[in-house]
């Protein structure tokens, strides 16, 4: 089945060290998104990307940063840098945006708890 | 100023009534298009209705439809016939313009509950 994949669905990170989330989406998307979502918000654009080897700053970029080598995957690593990590982690991909529907699809998500 | 405004924190419908959930949007762009998304407990993001801002119908797909009106800038969803399984959190999202892909502006989110 077509889809976008995230993992882990939990992760547990010490403080001042870094972790990669991972996204993968095999709908031969161009496009790929992360958003954070803390507690009863809506959703943040952290970075996206339009193509392979090519990303942008979101609204929310410091203390991130993501690496697109390949189409079907979009990893994110959350920094020592960021301030406040802790979050529900969104990956969506789309196909290349300005036509049509350009309809983002969600993966399930990655809950990132800083102990 | 906000892009996506949803004005309802929550909402309380009872199962078989017909609901409409709140969205204004702020954009001087002509072309964009504006979505709305479910997300139960689990947390994923479900895709429900899109309407462009050229479209000259609202959006309808089964038991979803889009109350568009442009001149007042509002995409309100009305969700028909509820059920059990719509209790949930709802996004209204907004896609502008052209050139900045297909990036989205949240808005705060509606929690519906569909009460037996």
């Amino acid at each position: 089945d077509g889809g976008i994949t995230q993992s882990p669905k939990y992760l547990f990170r010490k403080e001042g060290q870094n972790v990669t989330l991972s996204c993968e989406q095999n709908l031969n998307h161009d496009a790929m998104y992360w958003y954070r979502q803390d507690p009863g918000q809506g959703l943040r654009l952290i970075y996206y990307s339009q193509i392979v080897n090519d990303f942008q700053k979101g609204d929310i970029a410091e203390g991130y940063s993501v690496s697109r080598e390949k189409k079907e995957s979009f990893p994110l690593t959350v920094t020592s840098a960021q301030k406040n990590p802790t979050a529900f982690y969104l990956c969506a991909s789309s196909t290349r945006g300005g036509r049509g529907t350009d309809t983002q699809y969600f993966g399930p998500g990655t809950r990132l708890t800083v102990l | 100023a906000q892009k996506i405004t949803q004005t309802q924190p929550g909402m309380f419908v009872q199962e078989k009534e017909a609901v409409t959930l709140d969205c204004t949007y702020d954009t001087s762009d002509p072309s964009y298009g504006l979505f709305w998304y479910k997300q139960p407990s689990s947390g994923e993001m479900i895709f429900l209705i899109y309407q462009g801002s050229y479209d000259q119908q609202n959006a309808t797909e089964g038991r979803y439809s889009l109350n568009f009106q442009k001149a007042r800038k509002s995409a309100n969803l009305v969700i028909s016939a509820s059920q059990l399984g719509d209790s949930a959190m709802y996004f209204c999202a907004m896609r502008e313009g052209r050139t900045s892909g297909s990036r989205l502006t949240f808005g705060e989110g509606t929690q519906l509950t569909v009460n037996p």
